[in-house]
């Protein structure tokens, strides 16, 4: 079994401040973990994924989350918050192998304020 | 390179009538197919997951069916609409990308039941 955790179903950070969107995620098996962010009317875009080779993983647009396993964790940050960061996040699980299944969060949507 | 389309993209229909989405991907061949329903504030529920042609697995039983009539063509039916079938249908496929099984998603379908 596993399941996916997201606090906050709402998150709002000034232009350039820290982006921090949290996960935590249970699974019987070796994870592997992605984010997901979903703009306005569109579908999911893959923002990273964690397959076991580093527990620091680099995304696209300048995101980044790091696996830790002790926490059962793998949040989401970006440094300094854009504009068009302004989205819906989604993390999510999975084991190994294109069979298993994928098991979404609740999303958490952030607000960029300007 | 692979793309996924889906269509229509926004859909009104009035309670009792039928649906049908429609979901293919151009550049595989054989992928594994899934719908999700997303709803506010529930993240996305996996509805119907097909790994070949004819072969269709359900996650929750509902309203709705799908089929897979051709390898890249996956539908998404019911015979009788419901008010709580609205909400925004999106098609996936999984393939292989750097190391995991990702889904890439399609546009999505925004269903409006009256």
């Amino acid at each position: 079994a596993q399941s996916v955790t997201q606090l906050g179903s709402h998150v709002s950070v000034s232009e350039g401040a820290l982006v921090l969107l949290r996960c935590n995620y249970s699974s019987s098996v070796p994870p592997y973990l992605f984010w997901y962010v979903q703009y306005p009317n569109q579908g999911l875009q893959l923002l990273l994924k964690y397959t076991s080779a580093a527990t620091l993983v680099k995304g696209i647009n300048g995101f980044e989350a790091e696996f830790k396993k002790s926490e059962t964790s793998f949040h989401l940050t970006k440094p300094s918050a854009h504009m068009s960061d302004a989205a819906e996040y989604f993390c999510a699980v999975s084991g190994e192998g294109g069979y298993q299944k994928v098991t979404f969060g609740t999303g958490t949507k952030l607000q960029v304020i300007p | 390179s692979q793309t996924i389309h889906q269509w229509p993209a926004t859909l009104v229909q009035p309670v009792g009538s039928p649906l049908s989405l429609e979901c293919t991907v151009e550049g595989t061949s054989n992928p594994n197919l899934y719908w999700y329903r997303q709803a506010a504030g529930r993240g996305l529920q996996l509805l119907f997951y097909s790994v070949g042609i004819g072969q269709i697995s359900s996650e929750v039983p509902q309203n709705l069916s799908a089929s897979r009539p051709q390898d890249r063509q996956f539908i998404l039916s019911s015979k009788k609409l419901l008010l709580s079938d609205s909400g925004f249908y999106l098609c996936a496929w999984r393939g292989y990308r750097s190391g995991a099984n990702v889904l890439t998603f399609g546009a999505g379908s925004r269903l409006t039941v009256l």
